[in-house]
């Protein structure tokens, strides 16, 4: 079992639409990272999120820290949000990845 | 100082080769950090750095892995004996201070191919 799981896998949305990833964890964490791949591989950290809620532009993103979940929320979606969006959570010492969500967004 | 860099970009080896890599992080960070992916999975962490202290290395680190950060700021990353199962894109990553709870700068990766 990975110590985080996100969904879905794949997601494609139409321009304009409010989009939403869920990320789930397994471990005890001292803080949580949404990370932004676009092919060719370049990684961008998006949030770093301990409790709460965070927001920049149109991307959201909250944390419950007691069911051990995150959502990264995408409002009004534009073809170049594109690319492969990844969960992180660091436990202290060690780092754990879930597998990413790819997300493609139709003009 | 514009942000991580790596080099080379790209390494084809054959198997049994060594390879070595190089990360430059950002000027002045402390934290630097070396990750392993493969095609269409998340990366997984491999070790990271405290100044020229290695903290944490996984177990994926096996004896043929090894890293160092002699000056505490660029860090090397050498496989030795390549195996085919090798074949991934290796990422470095920094962060400025002393908290492993900070933003990481990502580097752009090398790519290594073993034949």
């Amino acid at each position: 079992k990975n110590e985080v799981e996100q969904s879905p896998q794949n997601l494609t949305a139409q321009e304009g639409e409010f989009i939403t990833i869920n990320c789930s964890y397994s471990v005890g964490i001292s803080a949580l990272h949404w990370l932004q791949q676009h092919p060719g591989g370049g990684i961008v950290s998006l949030f770093m999120l301990s409790s709460g809620k965070k927001k920049h532009g149109r991307l959201i993103a909250t944390i419950n820290i007691q069911e051990k979940h995150s959502s990264l929320h995408i409002t009004a979606s534009h073809p170049r949000d594109s690319a492969v969006y990844i969960c992180a959570v660091n436990t202290g010492n060690q780092f754990y990845f879930g597998t990413g969500t790819s997300l493609t967004v139709i003009p | 100082d514009t942000g991580v860099s790596q080099n080379p970009r790209h390494k084809i080896t054959k198997r049994g080769q060594n390879v070595t890599f190089r990360c430059d992080p950002i000027s002045e960070h402390n934290r630097l950090y070396w990750y392993r992916q493969t095609l269409g999975q998340g990366p997984e962490f491999l070790t990271y750095f405290q100044n020229e202290a290695q903290l944490e290395k996984s177990r994926l680190l096996s004896d043929r892995f090894s890293a160092e950060r002699p000056k505490g700021s660029f860090s090397t990353l050498e496989i030795q004996r390549t195996e085919q199962g090798d074949s991934a894109m290796y990422l470095c990553a920094s962060s400025p201070g002393l908290a492993a709870t900070e933003t990481q700068y990502f580097g752009p990766g090398t790519r290594l191919l073993v034949l």
